[in-house]
């Protein structure tokens, strides 16, 4: 049970390139988030998903788009990425069958763009 | 979902325990405390949730004042491990609020040798 896993963990890009992080999660959930987290700040949500095929924005939405096709993985892409993307991002997700209902965090994917 | 305010930081000795404050006046009926820790450079991670009972478990335990205003959180004996920024949220258990976890800058709890 591998839980939530991201992928790339590290990645550096130009300003203007375009790029994709992948998340999955092997616990049939049906709620995935996006945050990202800066220095010194706690996690801020990017944008969420209630089930697949849909999406919702979050709290910083800007900058980014989401796509839900399958159950299992969530996915951030930047069209054009700007240096003020530059941040530590984490996938998340969680289930309304499971009695305590706390979510789990993936590992984090560490992005720099120069 | 109600907010809450926690110190920025705090100091404990190995070994002994830590306790951690949270303040959630605002919080309604239906909300619950939770606690999430992250250790540095990792995912955060869910350590307790309560809403308005005491509770423990094998990582700590959780003291909900009676007016649920506010709360604690015991780690009775803190090792080296337990270094790591100590989030208190509060949101309703379900619901169409499910993605309201919304985090502060936590505390950051450091633990001494």
């Amino acid at each position: 049970n591998a839980g939530v896993t991201q992928t790339p963990k590290f990645r550096v890009l130009k300003t203007g390139q375009s790029m994709t992080l992948l998340c999955a999660q092997d616990m049939n959930h049906e709620y995935m988030y996006w945050y990202r987290q800066d220095p010194g700040m706690g996690l801020r949500l990017i944008h969420y998903s209630v089930g697949e095929g849909t999406t919702a924005k979050g709290e910083v939405p800007d900058g980014y788009n989401v796509s839900r096709l399958k159950k299992q993985n969530f996915l951030l892409g930047l069209e054009s990425a700007a240096p003020s993307q530059t941040s530590v991002y984490f996938c998340a997700s969680n289930t309304d069958r499971e009695k305590r209902n706390t979510i789990y965090f993936g590992e984090g994917s560490w992005l720099t763009v120069v | 979902d109600a907010k809450t305010t926690q110190p920025p930081s705090m100091d404990c000795a190995e070994g002994r325990a830590a306790n951690l404050p949270c303040n959630h006046s605002t919080i309604s009926g239906n909300e619950y405390v939770y606690w999430y820790r992250q250790i540095h450079s990792q995912g955060p991670q869910y350590i307790i949730h309560g809403l308005k009972n005491n509770e423990t478990n094998e990582m700590a335990s959780l003291i909900i004042t009676e007016d649920r205003k506010s709360s604690t959180l015991i780690l009775p004996h803190a090792t080296l491990r337990d270094t790591a920024v100590y989030y208190c949220i509060v949101k309703r258990l379900s619901g169409g609020s499910n993605y309201k976890l919304t985090f502060g800058k936590g505390t950051l709890l450091t633990v001494n040798p």
